[in-house]
Protein backbone atom coordinates (compact mmCIF):
# COMPACT_ATOMS: atom_id res chain seq x y z
CA UNK A 1 0.00 0.00 0.00
CA UNK A 2 1.10 3.87 -0.64
CA UNK A 3 0.82 6.62 1.71
CA UNK A 4 1.69 10.07 1.31
CA UNK A 5 2.80 12.49 3.92
CA UNK A 6 3.13 16.45 3.12
CA UNK A 7 5.34 17.64 6.19
CA UNK A 8 3.96 21.05 6.26
CA UNK A 9 0.33 22.09 6.55
CA UNK A 10 0.87 25.54 6.35
CA UNK A 11 3.49 27.41 4.30
CA UNK A 12 3.22 31.26 4.27
CA UNK A 13 5.69 32.86 2.07
CA UNK A 14 6.26 36.32 0.75
CA UNK A 15 4.96 37.74 -3.07
CA UNK A 16 8.16 36.92 -5.16
CA UNK A 17 9.56 34.90 -2.78
CA UNK A 18 10.84 31.06 -3.77
CA UNK A 19 8.98 28.34 -1.94
CA UNK A 20 8.66 24.83 -1.79
CA UNK A 21 6.22 22.31 -0.79
CA UNK A 22 7.89 19.19 0.91
CA UNK A 23 5.95 15.57 -0.09
CA UNK A 24 6.99 12.45 1.29
CA UNK A 25 5.70 9.07 -0.07
CA UNK A 26 6.05 5.40 0.87
CA UNK A 27 5.68 2.47 -1.39
CA UNK A 28 7.08 -0.93 -2.11
CA UNK A 29 5.99 -0.50 -6.02
CA UNK A 30 6.97 2.10 -8.69
CA UNK A 31 5.12 5.02 -8.32
CA UNK A 32 3.22 7.44 -10.65
CA UNK A 33 3.50 10.58 -8.57
CA UNK A 34 0.77 14.00 -8.77
CA UNK A 35 0.59 17.59 -7.44
CA UNK A 36 -2.79 18.91 -7.48
CA UNK A 37 -3.68 22.84 -6.40
CA UNK A 38 -7.13 24.08 -5.25
CA UNK A 39 -7.97 27.60 -4.91
CA UNK A 40 -10.33 29.28 -3.02
CA UNK A 41 -13.68 27.51 -3.46
CA UNK A 42 -12.84 25.33 -6.20
CA UNK A 43 -12.42 21.81 -7.06
CA UNK A 44 -8.73 20.18 -7.66
CA UNK A 45 -6.91 20.89 -10.88
CA UNK A 46 -3.56 18.65 -12.18
CA UNK A 47 -0.79 20.81 -11.55
CA UNK A 48 1.94 18.22 -12.93
CA UNK A 49 2.63 14.58 -12.67
CA UNK A 50 5.87 12.39 -12.67
CA UNK A 51 5.32 8.81 -14.57
CA UNK A 52 8.86 7.98 -15.51
CA UNK A 53 11.85 9.27 -17.50
CA UNK A 54 13.43 13.05 -16.17
CA UNK A 55 13.20 13.39 -12.62
CA UNK A 56 12.28 17.22 -13.03
CA UNK A 57 8.72 17.67 -13.95
CA UNK A 58 7.47 21.21 -14.95
CA UNK A 59 3.68 22.13 -14.69
CA UNK A 60 1.34 24.97 -14.87
CA UNK A 61 1.92 28.10 -13.35
CA UNK A 62 5.49 27.74 -13.36
CA UNK A 63 5.47 25.06 -10.58
CA UNK A 64 7.96 22.31 -11.18
CA UNK A 65 9.07 19.13 -8.83
CA UNK A 66 11.57 17.10 -8.28
CA UNK A 67 11.11 12.94 -7.76
CA UNK A 68 13.88 11.67 -5.65
CA UNK A 69 13.77 7.82 -5.23
CA UNK A 70 16.16 7.75 -3.21
CA UNK A 71 14.54 10.05 -0.84
CA UNK A 72 11.01 8.93 -1.73
CA UNK A 73 10.59 12.77 -1.64
CA UNK A 74 8.55 14.52 -4.96
CA UNK A 75 9.25 18.50 -3.66
CA UNK A 76 7.51 21.03 -5.28
CA UNK A 77 8.77 24.29 -5.96
CA UNK A 78 8.40 28.14 -7.44
CA UNK A 79 11.49 30.27 -7.93
CA UNK A 80 8.94 33.24 -7.26
CA UNK A 81 5.53 33.24 -6.07
CA UNK A 82 2.39 35.92 -6.74
CA UNK A 83 -0.56 36.57 -4.80
CA UNK A 84 -2.60 34.13 -7.35
CA UNK A 85 -0.63 31.18 -5.86
CA UNK A 86 -2.43 31.31 -2.36
CA UNK A 87 -4.04 28.21 -2.77
CA UNK A 88 -3.90 24.60 -1.01
CA UNK A 89 -1.63 22.14 -2.80
CA UNK A 90 -2.45 18.49 -2.60
CA UNK A 91 0.04 15.64 -3.30
CA UNK A 92 -0.78 12.07 -4.49
CA UNK A 93 0.57 8.93 -5.09
CA UNK A 94 -0.41 5.46 -7.09
CA UNK A 95 1.16 2.19 -7.37
CA UNK A 96 1.55 0.59 -10.72
CA UNK A 97 0.03 -1.10 -12.62
CA UNK A 98 -3.37 -1.30 -12.36
CA UNK A 99 -3.77 0.75 -9.22
CA UNK A 100 -7.46 1.44 -8.83
CA UNK A 101 -7.11 4.70 -7.06
CA UNK A 102 -4.62 8.14 -6.62
CA UNK A 103 -3.50 8.29 -2.23
CA UNK A 104 -3.69 12.16 -0.76
CA UNK A 105 -1.67 13.73 1.26
CA UNK A 106 -3.18 16.06 3.60
CA UNK A 107 -2.38 18.85 2.03
CA UNK A 108 -0.75 22.11 2.39
CA UNK A 109 -1.97 25.67 2.15
CA UNK A 110 0.12 28.18 0.56
CA UNK A 111 -0.34 31.91 1.57
CA UNK A 112 1.31 34.72 -0.53
CA UNK A 113 1.48 38.14 1.55
CA UNK A 114 2.47 41.14 -0.52
CA UNK B 1 -17.00 19.80 -22.50
CA UNK B 2 -18.22 20.40 -19.11
CA UNK B 3 -16.09 17.56 -17.85
CA UNK B 4 -17.36 16.62 -13.95
CA UNK B 5 -20.51 18.43 -12.87
CA UNK B 6 -21.88 17.73 -9.45
CA UNK B 7 -25.20 19.30 -7.56
CA UNK B 8 -26.16 20.34 -6.30
CA UNK B 9 -23.73 23.17 -4.95
CA UNK B 10 -24.79 23.82 -1.41
CA UNK B 11 -27.45 22.29 0.52
CA UNK B 12 -28.43 22.15 4.19
CA UNK B 13 -29.68 19.36 6.18
CA UNK B 14 -31.50 18.78 9.02
CA UNK B 15 -30.46 15.98 11.43
CA UNK B 16 -32.20 12.82 10.08
CA UNK B 17 -33.02 14.04 6.50
CA UNK B 18 -31.95 12.52 3.38
CA UNK B 19 -30.67 13.31 0.25
CA UNK B 20 -28.43 12.36 -2.71
CA UNK B 21 -25.82 13.88 -4.43
CA UNK B 22 -24.82 13.46 -7.97
CA UNK B 23 -22.00 13.32 -10.14
CA UNK B 24 -21.82 13.08 -13.87
CA UNK B 25 -18.84 13.35 -16.27
CA UNK B 26 -19.04 13.65 -20.12
CA UNK B 27 -15.90 11.81 -21.01
CA UNK B 28 -16.38 8.39 -20.89
CA UNK B 29 -14.80 7.46 -17.78
CA UNK B 30 -14.25 4.49 -16.32
CA UNK B 31 -13.59 4.53 -13.24
CA UNK B 32 -15.55 7.19 -10.54
CA UNK B 33 -14.99 8.59 -6.75
CA UNK B 34 -16.58 10.54 -4.09
CA UNK B 35 -14.59 12.20 -1.62
CA UNK B 36 -15.29 14.31 1.22
CA UNK B 37 -12.93 17.14 2.58
CA UNK B 38 -12.35 18.38 6.13
CA UNK B 39 -10.19 20.72 7.37
CA UNK B 40 -6.48 19.34 8.67
CA UNK B 41 -7.85 15.53 6.99
CA UNK B 42 -7.17 16.06 3.46
CA UNK B 43 -9.29 13.95 1.27
CA UNK B 44 -10.53 10.83 2.20
CA UNK B 45 -12.36 8.51 -0.25
CA UNK B 46 -16.05 7.72 0.64
CA UNK B 47 -16.91 5.23 -2.43
CA UNK B 48 -15.53 4.51 -5.61
CA UNK B 49 -16.91 2.96 -8.51
CA UNK B 50 -14.37 1.04 -11.54
CA UNK B 51 -17.38 0.51 -14.12
CA UNK B 52 -21.11 0.97 -14.59
CA UNK B 53 -22.64 -1.26 -12.31
CA UNK B 54 -19.60 -1.84 -9.76
CA UNK B 55 -18.87 0.01 -6.33
CA UNK B 56 -16.66 -0.29 -3.49
CA UNK B 57 -15.63 0.78 -0.01
CA UNK B 58 -13.32 3.63 0.56
CA UNK B 59 -11.45 4.81 3.61
CA UNK B 60 -14.63 6.18 5.08
CA UNK B 61 -17.76 4.88 3.88
CA UNK B 62 -20.15 4.56 7.14
CA UNK B 63 -23.33 6.36 6.69
CA UNK B 64 -23.17 6.69 2.82
CA UNK B 65 -24.22 4.98 -0.12
CA UNK B 66 -23.65 4.92 -3.54
CA UNK B 67 -25.04 4.31 -7.17
CA UNK B 68 -23.18 3.91 -10.60
CA UNK B 69 -26.65 2.81 -12.70
CA UNK B 70 -25.13 4.59 -15.62
CA UNK B 71 -22.14 4.70 -16.70
CA UNK B 72 -21.64 8.87 -16.54
CA UNK B 73 -23.36 9.12 -13.09
CA UNK B 74 -22.42 8.68 -9.71
CA UNK B 75 -24.65 9.00 -7.13
CA UNK B 76 -24.16 9.16 -3.27
CA UNK B 77 -26.72 8.86 -0.78
CA UNK B 78 -27.26 9.94 2.76
CA UNK B 79 -29.75 7.96 4.18
CA UNK B 80 -29.99 10.00 7.49
CA UNK B 81 -27.67 13.08 7.65
CA UNK B 82 -25.62 13.50 10.99
CA UNK B 83 -23.78 16.87 11.90
CA UNK B 84 -20.54 14.36 11.32
CA UNK B 85 -21.16 14.60 7.91
CA UNK B 86 -20.97 18.33 7.51
CA UNK B 87 -18.00 18.70 4.87
CA UNK B 88 -17.32 19.39 1.30
CA UNK B 89 -17.88 16.71 -1.00
CA UNK B 90 -16.19 16.13 -4.19
CA UNK B 91 -16.39 13.78 -7.08
CA UNK B 92 -13.82 12.43 -9.49
CA UNK B 93 -13.58 9.92 -12.65
CA UNK B 94 -10.65 8.96 -14.68
CA UNK B 95 -10.05 6.80 -17.88
CA UNK B 96 -8.73 3.18 -17.18
CA UNK B 97 -5.21 4.29 -17.13
CA UNK B 98 -3.94 6.32 -13.75
CA UNK B 99 -1.52 7.78 -15.33
CA UNK B 100 -3.77 10.75 -16.79
CA UNK B 101 -5.05 11.38 -13.02
CA UNK B 102 -8.20 12.37 -11.72
CA UNK B 103 -10.98 14.97 -13.39
CA UNK B 104 -12.58 16.85 -9.92
CA UNK B 105 -15.87 18.68 -9.77
CA UNK B 106 -15.97 21.92 -7.90
CA UNK B 107 -17.57 20.78 -4.80
CA UNK B 108 -20.61 20.34 -3.00
CA UNK B 109 -21.05 21.98 0.75
CA UNK B 110 -23.19 20.28 2.34
CA UNK B 111 -24.43 21.40 5.92
CA UNK B 112 -26.19 19.53 8.55
CA UNK B 113 -27.57 21.30 11.58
Amino acid sequence: AQSVTQLDSQVPVFEEAPVELRCNYSSSVSVYLFWYVQYPNQGLQLLLKYLSGSTLVKGINGFEAEFNKSQTSFHLRKPSVHISDTAEYFCAVSGRPGAQKLVFGQGTRLTINP
Amino acid sequence: NAGVTQTPKFRVLKTGQSMTLLCAQDMNHEYMYWYRQDPGMGLRLIHYSVGEGTTAKGEVPDGYNVSRLKKQNFLLGLESAAPSQTSVYFCASRTGQINYGYTFGSGTRLTVV
